[in-house]
């Protein structure tokens, strides 16, 4: 069974500086999707950014990046120029038997993050 | 992105009573839709998988007869909490999507509060 783990319950970054989640999963898929979503106080699930594991580039959407390394089975993910707005609970999650893209979704724990003016 | 909508976004209803929360994929069609729920600042549980016309398949644990699931189009789900209980209390969230979507797309969730 796919397991997600999120060992940092709590992160706190100054505006404008760089943070990082860490998150680490297991899966015996050989392709298969990740992702990170973000829930502010609103709890609507935003997704954040996705990486396709046979991609060797890492994934970037503006000021969120992922540092994805398959054998370590490490996904992190990267908050340039943190912004008030960042604060959130960020998941990782990873889909079930078959990794596609649309299957059914394992979250993390979860990282509470606190971004200080 | 998709826009998934979740209705009533907030209920409160005596214990003993049913409560039915709506589920609407708006710009696409959902073949797949799914339900959570969330405990203050805990994971999303996953509760079930609702596949378009076909019966929900429900995670270990959670209880069919009470949490009964409906996916009648591609457009909508409904989640009834039958004889709800305070225990019962919680956020619930559900997603919808499809094969041709890359992911899946939350509703805004519903807060029920039994009493």
């Amino acid at each position: 069974a796919q397991t997600v783990t999120q060992s940092q319950p709590e992160m706190s970054v100054q505006e404008a500086e760089t943070v990082t989640l860490s998150c680490t999963y297991d899966t015996s898929e050989s392709d298969y999707y990740l992702f990170w979503y973000k829930q502010p106080p609103s709890r609507q699930m935003i997704l954040v950014i996705r990486q396709e594991a046979y991609k060797q580039q890492n994934a970037t959407e503006n000021r969120f990046s992922v540092n994805f390394q398959k054998a370590a089975k490490s996904f992190s993910l990267k908050i340039s120029d943190s912004q008030l707005g960042d604060a959130a609970m960020y998941f990782c999650a990873q889909p079930g038997a078959g990794g596609t893209s649309y299957g059914k979704l394992t979250f993390g724990q979860g990282t509470i993050l606190t971004v200080h003016p | 992105g998709a826009v998934v909508s979740q209705h009533p976004s907030w209920v409160i209803c005596k214990s003993g009573t049913s409560v039915k929360i709506e589920c609407r994929s708006l710009d696409f069609q959902a073949t797949t839709m799914f339900w959570y729920r969330q405990f203050p600042k805990q994971s999303l549980m996953l509760m079930a998988t609702s596949n378009e016309g076909s019966k929900a398949t429900y995670e270990q644990g959670v209880e069919k007869d009470k949490f009964l699931i409906n996916h009648a189009s591609l457009t909508l789900s409904t989640l009834t909490v039958t004889s709800a209980h305070p225990e019962d209390s919680s956020f619930y969230i559900c997603s919808a999507t499809s094969s041709f979507q890359e992911t899946q797309y939350f509703g805004p969730g519903t807060r029920l509060l039994v009493l």
